[in-house]
């Protein structure tokens, strides 16, 4: 059964910050990752999708790297600002094209002033 | 393009009650994706639809939650009778297909049983 965690669960930064927010999964046969931001009451944003034959995504300041052999992926983000706080989730897709989404429990991410 | 679209935003109701909860997908979206969000976890998929089709409805506690998509279009999920337990974010996604590998969200609902 595959399980997804997320490490840590909150992190306060100073604005300007470089930081990396961890993703780990259980079992490395996964279609792709996703990675997701939630603002407070609000739905999913989707940040960066990494095809499971990909190595990293970028966006602007974001990246995302993907390691299946270790279960593992990064988000990092570069010179955090005020608006970046918000909870990331990631989550994976399972092998076999179901479309199922398993997501861990995030990391809530504030960036001070 | 417009996005997928829920409703009600906000829902209060005592424990013992009903409620109900719309979805409509992006359009020309075959695969619609019903989850629940309890607060500090991330969200649990509740219930897959590939047209008006069920795929997954694994983990739908089905003695007192169900869900349709009549017309593979529009859905709507039901709580009877709601438990304290069931207070959380319902959120619905759309995606053009299984093997699309990517997911669009709603707002969700959130939901409060008192």
């Amino acid at each position: 059964k595959q399980e997804v965690t997320q490490i840590p669960a909150a992190l306060s930064v100073p604005e300007g910050e470089n930081l990396v927010l961890n993703c780990s999964f259980t079992d490395s046969a996964i279609y792709n990752l996703q990675w997701f931001r939630q603002d407070p009451g609000k739905g999913l944003t989707s940040l960066l999708l990494i095809q499971s034959s990909q190595r990293e995504q970028t966006s602007g300041r974001l990246n995302a790297s993907l390691d299946k052999s270790s279960g593992r992926s990064t988000l990092y983000i570069a010179a955090s600002q005020p608006g970046d706080s918000a909870t990331y989730l990631c989550a994976v897709y399972g092998s076999g094209n179901t479309g199922k989404l398993i997501f861990g429990q995030g990391t809530t991410l504030q960036v001070k002033p | 393009e417009a996005g997928v679209a829920q409703s009600p935003r906000y829902k209060i109701i005592e424990k013992r009650q009903s409620v109900a909860f719309w979805c409509n997908p992006i359009s020309g979206h075959a695969t619609l994706y019903w989850y629940q969000q309890i607060l500090g976890q991330g969200p649990k998929l509740l219930i897959q639809f590939q047209n008006n089709g069920v795929v997954d409805d694994s983990q739908l506690p089905k003695d007192r939650f169900s869900a349709e998509r009549l017309k593979g279009v529009d859905s709507t999920l039901k709580i009877q009778p709601a438990k304290l337990e069931d207070s959380a974010v319902y959120l619905c996604a759309s995606s053009p297909s299984p093997a699309s590998g990517e997911q669009y969200f709603g707002p969700g609902t959130r939901l409060t049983v008192t």
